[in-house]
């Protein structure tokens, strides 16, 4: 069964600096999909950014980043210039392209240091 | 609506209760999902539907959970004879279901309480 695993229950990063989230997932799948979502303390969830596994160019999204490893099965975050909108937890999660079922990581509570 | 509406937004029951929670899924969505997340946890998994049909029950916790949802659009997920243990936040999500990159599209969620 597939899994997603972050190592990370909670990271501090000081405003305006660079900070990176780490994620991995098993699979024996070749095509998939993964995605970070954030969910701050209103409790929405809200999408940070998608990756699709046959595209090796990394995915951005602004201060966004992603580094996509396939071969380490690792999907790794950066938020850069920290804002302190950026507190929140933050999920990573993978989903099969040939079914709709998508399993979340659980979780990594950044917090944003003035 | 605009986006995914849950309801209530807050439910206070005694033990022993049956409650109902409900999700209104964005116009057109295929897909729709049931998450339960304790405070401070991940996203547990508790069931999906793929129109009317859940393809994967997998996820809830006993008999006393069931879902249902109905003309492809509203789910209301059931939890009977309550317990204390029942006590989190239920999230809906829904998506466009397609095979792709479509992300969820979570709702507020309900934060049920059992006393």
């Amino acid at each position: 069964a597939q899994t997603v695993t972050q190592s990370q229950p909670e990271m501090s990063v000081q405003e305006a600096e660079t900070v990176t989230l780490s994620c991995t997932y098993d699979t024996s799948e070749s095509d998939y999909y993964l995605f970070w979502y954030k969910q701050p303390p209103s409790r929405q969830m809200i999408l940070v950014i998608r990756q699709e596994a046959y595209k090796q160019q990394n995915a951005t999204e602004n201060r966004f980043s992603v580094n996509f490893q396939k071969a380490a099965k690792s999907f790794s975050l950066k938020i850069s210039d920290s804002q302190l909108g950026d507190a929140a937890m933050y999920f990573c999660a993978y989903r099969e392209t040939s079914y709709d079922k998508v399993i979340f990581g659980p979780g990594t509570s950044l917090s944003v240091i003035p | 609506g605009a986006g995914v509406s849950q309801s209530p937004s807050n439910k206070v029951t005694e033990k022993g209760k049956d409650v109902e929670l409900r999700c209104d899924p964005i116009s057109g969505h295929t897909a729709l999902y049931w998450y339960r997340q304790s405070l401070g946890q991940g996203l547990e998994f508790l069931i999906y539907f793929q129109g009317n049909s859940a393809p994967d029950k997998s996820g809830l916790p006993s008999d006393r959970f069931s879902a249902e949802r109905t003309g492809g659009s509203v789910s209301t997920l059931t939890i009977q004879r309550t317990q204390q243990e029942d006590s989190a936040v239920y999230l809906c999500a829904s998506s466009k279901g397609e095979v792709g990159n479509q992300p969820q599209h979570f709702g507020d969620g309900t934060r049920l309480s059992i006393l």
